[in-house]
């Protein structure tokens, strides 16, 4: 596609259950960023795939959070046994490249509601 | 590691009026600085960035940022704001070797007055 999609949208959850968020980045696009966006807290940096290196998860919150990346293209966010304090927008961007200056594209996001 | 700081969380300006969103930054390497902006509803866009050469960077629709690595700002300024520039603002680093994550800012939101 012509940008970075997400899906769903929007996602409403029972404390407890577990959620899985997608991310298709752009064709071609070698590196894959998740932040998270809530209230008051600006955007935290969760998860980052680069190619075929191991990913950088050094933002991830706790251990019920985990992600993968399949193909090297479409990568899915998994939040087990999900909180209250996991209510937020989740973000994925995507960037070409190696180069640092390379600009990231982001997803519109998915809104998780955790009841 | 890199830190972000967005001092002013809220700013409301009246239409056509100067407005200067700050933001400062802390890293121990070199590194990029972006503004991003959020319009309501809407997915994060790039407003402007500063990777190298002139400190002074300005986007389209008439902002413009400064790099002023000696007080580690990156401040995002426009001479008239208008209705449509309302949005949520955001700062980011990141450092210039690699992909790596951007750092942002807590976020400035940005409300023009009619």
């Amino acid at each position: 596609g012509a940008g970075v999609s997400q899906s769903p949208s929007n996602k409403v959850t029972e404390k407890g259950k577990d959620v899985e968020l997608r991310c298709d980045p752009i064709s071609g696009h070698t590196a894959l960023y998740w932040y998270r966006q809530s209230l008051g807290q600006g955007l935290e940096f969760l998860i980052y795939f680069q190619g075929n290196s191991a990913p950088d998860k050094s933002g991830l919150p706790s251990d019920r959070f985990s992600a993968e990346r399949t193909g090297g293209s479409v990568s899915t966010l998994t939040i087990q046994r999900t909180q209250q304090e996991d209510s937020a927008v989740y973000l994925c961007a995507s960037t070409p490249g190696l180069a640092g200056n390379n600009e990231q594209f982001f997803g519109p996001g998915t809104r998780l509601t955790v009841l | 590691a890199q830190s972000v700081t967005q001092l002013d969380s809220q700013v409301p300006v009246f239409e056509e009026a100067p407005v200067e969103l700050r933001c400062n930054y802390s890293s121990s390497v070199s590194v990029y600085l972006f503004w991003y902006v959020q319009y309501p509803n809407q997915g994060l866009q790039l407003l402007l960035k500063y990777l190298s050469g002139s400190t002074l960077v300005e986007s389209i629709n008439g902002f413009e940022a400064e790099f002023n690595k000696s007080q580690t700002s990156f401040h995002l300024r426009k001479p008239s704001v208008h209705i449509s520039d309302t949005a949520e603002y955001f700062c980011a680093v990141r450092g210039n070797s690699g992909n790596t994550p951007l750092v942002f800012g807590k976020g400035t939101r940005l409300s023009v007055i009619a």
